[in-house]
């Protein structure tokens, strides 16, 4: 089965940090490219990040500049974001997808609160 | 960037009636390779987002067919033939001819009147 499982997610303080991570399934990862999207509550749907299939080529939302960094492991199957400097306008459900966003994870919920 | 707008907001529908989304972009979606790289997604109450159609028309394996795509350029319609209960949730169209930023649409929620 194709699956994307994502982890990581937990209340934390401004300012804070915070490491994502989604572990693929099912198909063969390091032929695709991916991104991170996340949906505040009650809000739509907003892209925060892509990495390309080999990790070469990365991009970043501009509100997310310099403080998300996108990584992933093929040997393991395995796609990271780690959030840095975090405030209280990144909570979210942060979901992992393909490329295509034919394949989604079920989301991990982020919470920036002191 | 490519501003997205979806309207309406809200879409009441009587099951069985047809309805009809709208996705407009700022700039034409027509990518320098000639193809049009607007997708529209299905996000049920609690569950995550689900392609239901890709590059403007294309239906995903396992969409029922009264869903259709269409449009051209800056336009483009989400259309649900006869909607069923399963229908009811919020759609987004996206782009992904001209990025970064990929860029998605506000959202339509689709309920049953």
């Amino acid at each position: 089965e194709v699956q994307l499982v994502e982890s990581g997610g937990g209340l934390v303080q401004p300012g804070g940090s915070l490491r994502l991570s989604c572990a693929a399934s099912g198909f063969t990862f390091s032929d695709y490219s991916m991104n991170w999207v996340r949906q505040a509550p009650g809000k739509g749907l907003e892209w925060v990040s892509y990495i390309s299939s080999s990790g070469t080529t990365i991009y970043y939302a501009d509100s997310m500049k310099g403080r998300f960094t996108i990584s992933r492991d093929n040997a393991n199957n395995s796609l990271y974001l780690q959030m840095n400097s975090l405030r209280a306008e990144d909570t979210a459900v942060y979901y992992c997808a393909s490329h295509a966003f034919d394949i989604w994870g079920q989301g991990t919920m982020v919470t920036v609160s002191s | 960037d490519v501003v997205m707008t979806q309207s309406p907001l809200s879409l009441p529908v009587t099951l069985g009636q047809p309805a009809s989304i709208s996705c407009r972009s700022s700039q034409s979606l027509v990518h320098s390779d000639g193809n049009t790289y607007l997708n529209w997604f299905q996000q049920r109450p609690g569950q995550s987002p689900r392609r239901l159609i890709y590059k403007v028309s294309n239906r995903d394996s396992g969409v029922p067919d009264r869903f259709s795509g269409s449009g051209s350029g800056t336009d483009f319609t989400l259309k649900i033939s006869r909607v069923e209960a399963e229908d009811v949730g919020v759609y987004y169209c996206m782009q992904g001819s001209h990025w970064p930023p990929l860029t998605f649409g506000g959202g339509t929620k689709v309920e049953i009147k």
